[in-house]
């Protein structure tokens, strides 16, 4: 099946810093969307994203979709970005659609 | 705007009890996913629906395990018997128009099996 590697699996940041979350994947996608588990669980849909650019506020999110990864960008960071990002994707040939959930980027940011 | 709705929020039961879990989609959205999520596995879709009829059902891990959704906004998911390995948080999610649209979560119902 494909495969989704999230980069890096831990980050540590300060308030007001900016970072980058990799998500990397093997074949072809035709569904990219990334979520954020919040610190009490909620899983909140930040982008779909199958290709191009999206921002969204402090957030953006790009794909690269013929070089098999996804960039989400976050500018400015608050404590409330804590939490696990995730990357999920569903393989263009897969005729169910099935989106698998890469293992997730922690992010915490300390004031 | 209501969201994804799931019952209970939280579930301690004891082993070979029968555990059943609740979910309401949101209106108007005609596909509905089951997901468990655990430390060691992380997310994983178990089942979903389309317009109330069962897709895809291959992670579901074995016949203890059975969803049913009876109508468009409505869907169980069944453990029986529950044992401690099924102890997890399970998800609940819609959308509007297949898999290729965006997926909205449920809160979870998280679930302890002693």
């Amino acid at each position: 099946g494909i495969q989704v590697e999230q980069s890096p699996p831990d980050l540590i940041l300060q308030e007001g810093a900016n970072s980058t979350l990799r998500c990397n994947f093997s074949d072809s996608v035709n569904n990219l969307q990334w979520f954020h588990q919040n610190p009490w669980g909620q899983l909140i849909n930040l982008f779909y994203i199958p290709s191009g650019t999206k921002q969204n506020g402090r957030l953006s999110a790009t794909t690269v979709a013929t070089e098999r990864y996804s960039l989400l960008y976050i500018s400015s960071s608050q404590t409330t970005d804590s939490g696990v990002y995730f990357c999920a994707v569903a393989r263009r040939s897969s005729n169910t659609g099935k989106l698998i959930f890469g293992q997730g980027t922690t992010l915490q940011v300390k004031p | 705007d209501a969201g994804v709705i799931q019952s209970p929020r939280h579930e301690v039961t004891e082993m070979g009890q029968e555990v059943t879990l609740r979910c309401k989609p949101i209106s108007g959205h005609n596909s509905l996913f089951w997901y468990r999520q655990t430390m060691m596995r992380g997310l994983e879709l178990l089942i979903y629906f389309n317009n109330n009829v069962p897709i895809d059902d291959s992670g579901m891990p074995e016949d203890r395990f059975s969803a049913k959704m009876p109508n468009a906004s409505f869907s169980t998911l069944k453990i029986q018997p529950s044992e401690p390995r099924d102890s997890a948080v399970y998800f609940c999610a819609s959308t509007l128009g297949g898999t290729q649209k965006e997926l909205f979560f449920g809160e979870g119902s998280r679930l302890t099996v002693l």
